[in-house]
């Protein structure tokens, strides 16, 4: 059974930064594409992220480029998102997504974890 | 970016009854469309992807259709578990999403 526990959200300030991270269990975790969506609250969902199987291809939504970084660690059966310069705008939850392919090319998110929510506040 | 423009945007429907949900591209998309039902508090779950293909576990009152730009979600005699939010997603470029469609029960 394919299983993904995201965690490290939280409250922040703006401008500052946080470390999510999801650990997959039930397949082959560096065979498959994965990503990063969130939901703002009482929102629709937005796509943030996704990386290869390798770790070699990113892909970033335009409202985060430069200030998130995807990355995982196949060894750890984890993927991350580290955001930096946070605003108040980035509050969601965000939820890590398993893809059907090795590679990001036609995304599709087969599986979902439970979210993990991130709020942006002074 | 594409765009999806889900309607309606609420819905309100009996158990037993049929509804449809509508998905339009901005440009033609091929077959690249997917349907996430999503409950309160929970995260979406996959039900159809590629336009028409039903994901394993989903039931078979679950279809999808269309191609280019328009497609659509039918959900034939409606359970009590159905009543959630719809949204649809091409996987044709960068993912995006339609705004979502709620079905409420009348």
């Amino acid at each position: 059974e394919v299983q993904l526990l995201e965690s490290g959200g939280g409250l922040v300030q703006p401008g500052g930064s946080l470390r999510l991270s999801c650990a997959a269990s039930g397949f082959t975790f560096s065979s498959y594409a994965m990503s990063w969506v969130r939901q703002a609250p009482g929102k629709g969902l937005e796509w943030v992220s996704s990386i290869s199987g390798s770790g070699t291809l990113t892909y970033y939504a335009d409202s985060v480029k430069g200030r998130f970084t995807i990355s995982r660690d196949n060894s750890k059966n984890t993927l991350y998102l580290q955001m930096n310069s946070l605003r108040a705008d980035d509050t969601a939850v965000y939820y890590c997504a398993k893809d059907g392919l090795y590679d990001p090319i036609v995304i599709i998110f087969y599986y979902w974890g439970q979210g993990t929510l991130v709020t942006v506040s002074s | 970016d594409i765009q999806l423009t889900q309607s309606p945007s609420s819905l309100s429907a009996s158990v037993g009854d049929r509804v449809t949900i509508a998905c339009r591209a901005s440009q033609s998309i091929s077959s690249y469309l997917n349907w996430y039902q999503q409950k309160p508090g929970k995260a979406p779950k996959l039900l159809i992807f590629s336009a028409s293909s039903l994901q394993s576990g989903v039931p078979s009152r679950f279809t999808g259709s269309g191609s280019g730009t328009d497609f659509t979600l039918a959900i034939s005699s409606l359970q009590p578990e159905d009543f959630a939010t719809y949204y649809c997603q091409q996987s044709f470029s960068t993912p995006t999403f339609g705004l979502g469609t709620r079905l409420e029960t009348k």
